[in-house]
């Protein structure tokens, strides 16, 4: 079991939007930032958004993020075959003990 | 740039210890911490523990207390994560990667940035 709670799927087709909704505690992303991770088959995670709702260098701009109190959100504007992937959401804990989410696997139908 | 590489795959019995490296460059490493994170087969993603590379502090998951030992080689920029115990259920990837931000005598929360290849650990008799 998870310490955030996440959606197990979601799916959109090309050029859609989708979120993936990421809910916590206080301990966790009521106190802290959230950031989202990128996992595609094979290959480790790759931080997408961070400090809720940055992009990294390289990171288009298709992908936002946002966190109201406890709950955080990731869309994806203009869905691209290549979205398809495993997302995971990520926190510090007040004790700095890092959290995760259990993963949202996107489909592009 | 910022480059984490670990060592390579495993294969371990039940009760064996396991130690992993990961050597990292292109950065301060006294200046960051090193957090472990492992991923079982077709399962998500497990916060393991992290430990300071600046002076060796350690913060490890509650419920892998007792087992688990992180480390640092300052004089070749590489940490260690060491299971012992090994159960069938620690099968999975291992991931090091860069994060918190452990300069001076305290760590802070930064973001989980670079992560190393991983690092297949398989606990079969």
């Amino acid at each position: 079991q998870s310490v955030l709670t996440q959606p197990p799927s979601a799916s959109g087709t090309p050029g859609q939007r989708v979120t993936i909704s990421c809910s916590g505690s206080s301990s966790n992303i009521g106190s802290n930032t959230v950031n989202w991770y990128q996992q595609l088959p094979g290959t480790a995670p790759k931080l997408l958004i961070y400090s809720n709702n940055q992009r990294p260098s390289g990171v288009p701009d298709r992908f936002s993020g946002s966190k109201s109190g406890t709950s955080a959100s990731l869309a994806i504007s203009g869905l691209q075959s290549e979205d398809e992937a495993d997302y995971y959401c990520a926190a510090w804990d007040d004790s700095l003990k890092g959290v995760f989410g259990g993963g949202t696997k996107l489909t592009v139908l | 740039q910022v480059q984490l590489v670990q060592s390579g795959a495993e294969v371990k019995k039940p009760g064996a210890s396991v130690k992993v490296s990961c050597k990292a460059s292109g950065y301060t490493f006294t200046s960051y911490g090193i957090s472990w994170v492992r991923q079982a087969p077709g399962q998500g993603l497990e916060w393991m523990g992290w430990i300071s590379a600046y002076n060796g502090n350690t913060n490890y998951a509650q419920k892998l207390q007792g087992r688990v030992t992180m480390t640092t080689d300052t004089s070749t920029s590489t940490a260690y994560m060491e299971l012992r115990s090994l159960r069938s259920d620690d099968t999975a990837v291992y991931y090091c990667a860069r994060g918190p931000n452990c300069s001076g005598g305290s760590c802070y929360p930064i973001p989980i940035d670079y992560w190393g290849q991983g690092t297949l650990v398989t606990v079969s008799s």
